[in-house]
């Protein structure tokens, strides 16, 4: 299984919108809606923020949504917060009952 | 709270053996499923294995079919991960997480437990 392909850094300006993009295959993104989402702080644990798709856990804000086209994947933050810099990483139920992870972008906020 | 406590980390020679544990608490443990997922120094997350909540399933990334066993005592509320004739490659931050049954996202994590393989 290769990862699902992320880019590896993007950055926004408090206040503004940023999009995450998370391609995959036909082996995972793109036959299973089942695409989560996770914010990871280094030397923390990592935290669920989306989950099959679009899904919101109870807590996490409402300023983070998900989406899915085809085989790629996406993860919105609007209204950027300080304390939204973090690694994010995507992550795709896959065939033969295994779990793939996207590479991890840093989101750097200006 | 929900709390997920790995241990047993630590510098291990390749070829060498380690088990590591996960210490649940603050939920009822048997009625979830369990998964070890992985972070290599500057790398990302990869999933490593799963088990379900009565221990009866479990499933293997390639990169470690053959060498590691997941499993559990549910008596002990405590999850393992035992990993045999280890690599260089196996170096990582190993962090257990939870899921419930019939769903297929990892929904609380734990902080980690540090492997270094190294001679």
């Amino acid at each position: 299984q290769s990862a699902l392909t992320q880019p590896a850094s993007v950055s926004g300006s408090p206040g503004q919108s940023i999009t995450i993009s998370c391609t995959g295959t036909s082996s995972d993104v793109g036959t299973y809606n089942l695409v989560s989402w996770y914010q990871h702080h280094p030397g923390e644990a990592p935290k669920l923020m989306i989950y099959e798709g679009s899904k919101r856990p109870s807590g996490v804000s409402n300023r983070f949504s998900g989406s899915k086209s085809g085989n790629t994947a996406s993860l919105t933050i609007s209204g950027l917060q300080a304390e939204d810099e973090a690694d994010y990483y995507c992550c795709s139920y896959a065939d033969s009952g295994t779990w793939v992870f996207g590479g991890g972008t840093k989101l750097t906020v200006l | 709270q929900v709390q997920l406590v790995e241990s047993g980390g630590g510098v291990v020679q390749p070829g060498r053996s380690l088990r590591l544990s996960c210490a649940a608490s603050g939920f009822t443990f048997f009625t979830y499923g369990m998964h070890w997922v992985r972070q290599a120094p500057g790398k990302g997350l990869e999933w490593v294995a799963l088990i379900w909540n009565d221990g009866t399933n479990e499933n293997y990334a390639d990169s470690v079919k053959g060498r590691f066993t997941i499993s559990r005592d549910n008596s002990r509320n405590t999850l393992y991960l035992q990993m045999n004739s280890l690599r260089a490659e196996d170096t990582a931050v190993y962090y257990c997480a939870r899921f419930p049954g019939g769903t297929y996202h990892f929904e609380y994590w734990g902080q980690g437990t540090l492997v270094t393989v190294s001679s």
